[in-house]
């Protein structure tokens, strides 16, 4: 069936640095890429998505890339801030769902 | 303008129990997902409802049952509860489901224990 593999699990950089979370997905169909940012205590939040007709989308610090062709996609987070601490969740959209990935712990370091 | 609202934040219940679970979409979202999240599992899908109808369905046994009412509302059911049903079940809503959809706004979910 249709899967959504994240890496890493976990991911501790300094404070300042930049963090990089990588996806990759298995159905072909699949046209919409959001990426969502669970905090402690709530739900998860859309914080930028992508299209499968665009490459790369830039949002202020956050970033994400697509290769369709190899079916992956990156969040780019850059000068990263003890807010940036959080669960992060790629999703995949085709036709009919959404597959999430199942996450990424990201720390940031004082 | 509001938010997806779930109800309630916090729940115990005893194994054999049955629970139910309310969620408010943003109004104007006629389309509800369910989703329960653990440590190991991640985000698994339960169903999605549009217009009162369940358009999609997760691989979660026939114990789970949910359902949207005419105001976009949904509830979803858990019946005999066991332990492995301790989980955070969170409530996402979107404008229309399929293709064209924008992302789902998400509840801050029911954290459910059983003991």
């Amino acid at each position: 069936g249709e899967n959504v593999e994240q890496h890493p699990s976990t991911l501790s950089v300094q404070e300042g640095d930049s963090a990089v979370i990588k996806c990759t997905y298995s159905d072909s169909a699949s046209n919409y890429f959001p990426w969502y940012k669970q905090e402690l205590g709530k739900g998860p939040q859309l914080i930028i998505d992508i299209r499968s007709n665009v490459g790369e989308k830039k949002d202020q610090r956050i970033a994400v890339t697509l290769n369709k062709t190899a079916k992956h996609f990156s969040l780019h987070i850059t000068e990263t801030q003890p807010e940036d601490s959080a669960v992060y969740f790629c999703a995949a959209r085709g036709d009919d769902k959404i597959i999430f990935g199942k996450g990424t712990r990201l720390h940031i370091l004082p | 303008k509001a938010g997806v609202t779930q109800t309630p934040r916090y729940l115990i219940k005893t194994r054999g129990q049955q629970v139910t679970l309310s969620c408010s979409p943003i109004s104007g979202h006629r389309s509800v997902s369910w989703y329960q999240q653990t440590p190991g599992q991640g985000l698994q899908f339960l169903f999605e409802y549009f217009s009162e109808t369940q358009r999609n369905k997760g691989n979660f046994p026939g114990r789970f049952s949910g359902r949207q009412f005419s105001n976009s509302r949904s509830e979803m059911n858990v019946s005999t509860l066991e332990l492995g049903d301790s989980a955070l079940y969170l409530c996402a809503s979107s404008t229309v489901p399929g293709q064209g959809h924008y992302g789902y706004t998400f509840g801050s979910g029911t954290r459910l224990t059983v003991v």
